[in-house]
């Protein structure tokens, strides 16, 4: 059992460079979501989404798309990388979106911009 | 306002001894959940243990429990025997369930926690 697999671990990026960060779980989970992790602030939610085609907005989402096409996979993209988008990015899933249902995370991925 | 308050950035605690890392949360919410993960410094992220906001005990799971006092808002969250092993980054957590809206999940920013010899 995967659990939830984020690819790639490392990234260098240019600043205005694109790229997507993938996240893939195989416990059809219901919830999917997009946090970063910067020192100090804990995480901060980027995108989520409750289903298959359902994505909202979490507090962070300026400079990422993301989309829901399939209950497996919930990629993340960067439109136009800048600096400030130098963090760890955490891809998280949970079975349900009731209260009592725990987040699933994956490894995470360290993404610089340069 | 902050949802999640960790004020500890940082605690000390000798091997083998119980410590105590606060969290209190702010929400309007009657159902929610309250959760604790830990963060070694591999970087992965693991669940602890959880807490309901209609649980009447307090939550525990092998060396570690939650101290839920519902009224003061707070969820800390208490290792007994602490071990090497346990130090890592700790974050609070909170889901709220308000009816109509999807269960996000807000962290704290979380404390860092070293055990000693």
């Amino acid at each position: 059992n995967a659990g939830v697999t984020q690819t790639p671990k490392f990234q260098v990026l240019k600043t205005g460079q694109s790229m997507t960060l993938q996240c893939a779980q195989d416990m059809n989970h219901e919830y999917m979501s997009w946090y970063r992790q910067d020192p100090g602030m804990g995480l901060r939610l980027i995108h989520y989404s409750v289903g298959a085609g359902i994505t909202d907005q979490g507090e962070v989402p300026n400079g990422y798309n993301v989309s829901r096409s399939t209950t497996e996979d919930f990629p993340l993209r960067l439109l136009s990388a800048a600096p400030s988008q130098t963090s760890v990015y955490f891809c998280a899933s949970s079975y349900t979106t009731r209260t009592d249902s725990p987040l699933h995370f994956g490894n995470g991925t360290r993404l610089t911009v340069t | 306002a902050q949802k999640i308050t960790q004020t500890q950035p940082g605690m000390f605690v000798q091997e083998k001894e119980a410590v105590t890392l606060d969290c209190t949360y702010d929400t309007s919410d009657q159902s929610y959940g309250l959760f604790w993960y830990k963060q070694p410094s591999s970087g992965e992220m693991i669940f602890l243990i959880y807490q309901g906001s209609y649980d009447e005990q307090n939550a525990t799971e092998g060396r570690y429990s939650l101290n839920f006092q519902k009224a003061r808002k707070s969820a800390n969250l208490v290792i007994s025997a602490s071990q090497l092993g346990d130090s890592a980054m700790y974050f609070c957590a909170m889901r709220e369930g308000r009816t109509g809206t999807a269960s996000k999940l807000t962290f704290g920013t979380g404390t860092r926690l070293q055990v000693t010899l």
